[in-house]
């Protein structure tokens, strides 16, 4: 049972424009969500993160967007750098499970220039 | 460069066989924990260790089993090893064992099962 789900395997996006990544879950538990991006050959990288007091969090040109009633988180890159191109993955955590980190198949985002 | 190092980066072995994957957290780091990434599957959790103890347990398969060490690295035990053990495998380390600990990825240990 996927309890993290990014329902798009691929994103394509021009440089400069916005990059909308999703991601929905089913356990009302999660508690705390995070965002990493991997590049090939390389381990994720810790991006942005959000708590579930909070439907916003911003840090920079990324910012995640929690909407706790659709059990829906959203990643906006703006504006998208073909640097920006990786795999992203959404994860996230419920208090009662000792913090283990549930992570989504993950988003390949492709920003052409 | 996460400061998170795994060693070997590749590994080819056969079935049946055993192997040990290592992980050497960033300094200071006292939580370890290592995660499966299949073909088609998103990062899987397997185990945490804060401190040296065992403090999180996730899909690992009884054929598995990892330690922390009074050094604090870290590894992972894989015995009796199938074709569909063939995944990367990650170590991450994090200060301490909360979520918003950001964790940090090592490279990966390639496992190949032929």
């Amino acid at each position: 049972d996927q309890q993290v789900k990014q329902n798009s395997p691929s994103l394509s996006v021009q440089e400069g424009r916005i990059s909308i990544l999703n991601c929905d879950y089913t356990n009302s538990m999660f508690d705390y969500f995070l965002w990493y991006k991997k590049y090939p050959a390389e381990g994720p990288t810790f991006l942005i993160s959000i708590s579930s007091i909070k439907d916003k969090n911003e840090d920079g040109r990324f910012t995640v967007f929690l909407n706790k009633s659709a059990k829906h988180l959203s990643l906006h890159i703006v504006p998208s750098q073909p640097g920006d191109s990786a795999v992203y993955f959404c994860a996230a955590s419920a208090r009662g499970s000792n913090y283990k980190l549930t992570f989504g198949k993950g988003t390949l985002l492709t920003v052409n220039p | 460069d996460s400061g998170v190092t795994q060693t070997p980066k590749h590994l080819i072995t056969a079935t049946g066989q055993r192997v040990t994957l290592r992980c050497s957290p960033r300094s200071g780091d006292l939580s370890v924990y290592w995660y499966q990434q299949s073909l088609d599957q998103g990062l899987q959790f397997l185990i945490q260790y804060y401190n040296g103890e065992e403090r999180a347990k996730g899909n690992i398969l009884e054929r598995f089993s990892a330690q922390q060490f009074p050094d604090l690295h870290s590894e992972l035990n894989l015995s009796s090893l199938e074709l569909g053990d063939s995944a990367l495998y990650f170590c991450a380390s994090s200060v301490g064992g909360a979520p918003n600990n950001e964790q940090f990825f090592g490279p990966g240990t390639r496992l190949t099962v032929l």
